[in-house]
């Protein structure tokens, strides 16, 4: 079965500082990675959805990258925002069951202004 | 458009009670899913559909069943609570299958005492 974990589990930065957000699974046959920002009682809200055939996507400040053969996909936010505080999922699809998508517990990230 | 609509947003259940979560989204996705988030454990898949008229298990089914007699909505049925389904409940949606992004709702909250 596959497993996805995400260290840490908290980071705090203070703004401006570029980071990296890490994702492992255990399992590289996926079908893809997708990134999620989820604020505090809300819902998931997609960031990038990068397909098992691609190394990464970039969408404004945010670039995820994907290695099926690490088993890693890292999440890179340039120039951090307060406004970027929230906790981040990611979620790899399963080749062998392509409704299953795999969760990891997330990381949630405090930018101090 | 309103995207992913859940009701109810929060709900105190007594064990052994039943209930109905109704998931409703305006975007004619064809792929509907239910998971549950608790602390620590990420999002499980509970039951998912692909069309109209069709439900299948996810990885967390026992306890609960579906329905999905119209594409625009995906009902989540609760027939005997238990302490143990006090969770936090997401309904997603994808236009056709892994290869596009999920859409999530704002949750369901549900505490069983």
């Amino acid at each position: 079965k596959q497993e996805v974990t995400q260290i840490p589990a908290a980071l705090s930065v203070p703004e401006g500082e570029n980071l990296v957000l890490n994702c492992s699974f255990t399992d590289s046959a996926i079908y893809n990675l997708q990134w999620f920002r989820q604020d505090p009682g809300k819902g998931l809200t997609s960031l990038l959805l990068i397909q098992s055939s691609q190394r990464e996507q970039t969408s404004g400040r945010l670039n995820a990258s994907l290695d099926k053969s690490s088993g890693r996909s890292t999440l890179y936010i340039a120039a951090s925002q307060p406004g970027d505080s929230a906790t981040y999922l990611c979620a790899a699809g399963s080749t062998y069951n392509f409704n299953k998508f795999y969760f990891g517990s997330g990381t949630k990230l405090n930018v101090k202004p | 458009n309103a995207g992913v609509t859940q009701t109810p947003k929060f709900r105190v259940l007594k064990t052994g009670q039943s209930m109905t979560l109704l998931c409703a989204q305006d975007m004619n996705h064809e792929y509907m899913y239910w998971y549950r988030q608790d602390p620590g454990m990420g999002l499980r898949l509970i039951h998912y559909s692909v069309g109209e008229g069709t439900t299948a298990k996810g990885e967390v089914p026992d306890g609960y069943n579906v329905s999905r007699l119209k594409k625009q909505n995906f009902l989540l049925g609760l027939e005997s609570a238990a302490p143990s389904q006090t969770s936090v409940y997401f309904c997603a949606s994808t236009r056709q299958g892994p290869s596009y992004e999920q859409y999530f709702g704002p949750g369901t909250r549900l505490t069983v005492t």
